[in-house]
């Protein structure tokens, strides 16, 4: 059974610094992962989408990683800003028919001033 | 802005009573599934609708239940809601499930249940 997690559950840094979002899943089996944010009370926003045969996406300032043989995958975010303060989410797709989302719990981001 | 709306934003409903949340898929999209996202927690897989039926379904008991129409856009029915029903309800559209592409997420229907 496919289990994902995050860590840390929160995390608080000053704006402008880069940081590292960290996602493990115990199944190598995944097939695709897909990073997501999700503002307070919001729906989930798509980061970037990393497929089966790829090893990482970039987009703007977030950059994922992932690694099926080690069982992880990393969002970095270069020169934090305040707007990026937010839920991040990662999720993965296993080898079945539905593509469906196993997600992590998360990780809260609040970038200060 | 995802393009896939859903209706609506929130609700309150008693224990007992039946509720029926809908999502309106992204054009193109013939796929649907939702979500159920407790406070404080990663959203948990309910079920997906491929062309008009369930095609996969998490461990959700049967009083959660749901339609898909010909113009993809889908329903989710819960009977005799119960406290623990509460939750932010997600709906995501995608292409064919087989191709296991990008999934489009709703704004969500926040569901109360008193």
């Amino acid at each position: 059974k496919q289990e994902v997690t995050q860590i840390p559950a929160a995390l608080s840094v000053p704006e402008g610094e880069n940081l590292v979002l960290n996602c493990s899943f115990t199944d190598s089996a995944i097939y695709n992962l897909q990073w997501f944010r999700q503002d307070p009370g919001k729906g989930l926003t798509s980061l970037l989408l990393i497929q089966s045969s790829q090893r990482e996406q970039t987009s703007g300032r977030l950059n994922a990683s992932l690694d099926k043989s080690s069982g992880r995958s990393t969002l970095y975010i270069a020169a934090s800003q305040p707007g990026d303060s937010a839920t991040y989410l990662c999720a993965g797709t296993g080898s079945g028919n539905t593509g469906k989302l196993i997600f992590g719990q998360g990780t809260t981001l609040q970038v200060k001033p | 802005e995802t393009g896939v709306t859903q209706s609506p934003t929130h609700l309150i409903k008693t224990r007992g009573q039946q509720v029926t949340l809908r999502c309106s898929s992204q054009s193109g999209h013939n796929t649907v599934s939702w979500y159920q996202q407790a406070l404080g927690q990663g959203p948990q897989f309910i079920f997906q609708y491929y062309r008009e039926e369930e095609n996969g379904r998490g461990n959700f008991p049967p009083r959660f239940s749901g339609l898909q129409f010909p113009n993809y856009s889908s329903e989710l029915n819960v009977n005799a809601l119960e406290l623990d029903d509460s939750a932010l309800y997600l709906c995501a559209s995608s292409l064919a499930p087989e191709l296991r592409g990008e999934q489009y997420f709703g704004p969500g229907t926040r569901l109360t249940v008193t």
